[in-house]
């Protein structure tokens, strides 16, 4: 049974350009959750996505932007970067909507210059 | 904001001490967990604790929840190298639709 996965596992991208992060939840699971982590922080809610629609949003700026497909695999796309960009995404699977019980990702280490 | 706050930010024991850590939190809650983060790799659950429990155990691990002072604890005993890794609280809104997570305590056990 394979846990969720992310995909790339580092990526090195400039300033202004845009990303792409990908996400596949754990098998039975549905609800794509992502979430940013600074180096030294805890994880920062950025959004939820269940059947195929962002139902919950974070404190996060419009240029962070997402989609769930049909098979509930997810991506985060994040426009105009920023150099405060940099972190690790992390993407969590869950059931239902519900976040109670969630599996997380190894993550994608995102890196601005 | 509902983040939880973690103490002490770092804290370093030999092997075999107990390593104790505390998590405080501001608004009600459903659920609280604590994960457990290897040199910023993703984030392993460690134990769930529902609003209407006290305490819960897993292994060497004894988590204690006051909801009327809005703070948990997790204790690990006999603690290991193996455990040196930051250790994280969260906790959900009242939806299950939100998680917010704490900044962390970063263990360090020595051999």
């Amino acid at each position: 049974d394979a846990g969720v996965t992310q995909s790339p596992t580092h990526l090195i991208k400039t300033r202004g350009q845009q990303v792409t992060l990908r996400c596949s939840p754990k098998s039975g699971h549905d609800t794509v959750s992502w979430y940013q982590q600074a180096l030294g922080q805890g994880p920062q809610f950025i959004f939820q996505y269940y059947e195929e629609e962002e139902r919950q949003r974070g404190n996060f700026p419009d240029r962070f932007s997402g989609h769930q497909f049909p098979n509930y695999s997810s991506e985060l796309n994040v426009n105009a970067l920023l150099l405060g960009d940099s972190a690790l995404y992390l993407c969590a699977s869950s059931f239902g909507g519900l976040v109670d019980t969630q599996y997380f990702g190894p993550g994608t280490r995102l890196t601005v210059l | 904001s509902q983040q939880g706050e973690e103490d002490p930010q770092a804290l370093s024991i030999q092997e075999g001490e107990n390593a104790t850590m505390n998590c405080s939190y501001k608004t009600s809650i459903n659920n609280l967990q604590w994960y457990r983060q290897n040199s910023g790799r993703g984030l392993v659950h460690l134990i769930l604790i529902r609003s209407n429990e006290r305490e819960k155990h897993s292994g060497r691990l004894r988590v204690t929840l006051d909801t009327s002072k809005k703070s948990s604890s997790l204790l690990i005993t006999a603690s290991r190298a193996a455990d040196t890794a930051s250790y994280f609280c969260a906790t959900d809104d009242d939806n299950f639709n939100k998680f917010y997570f704490g900044s962390g305590t970063k263990l360090n056990v020595k051999p």
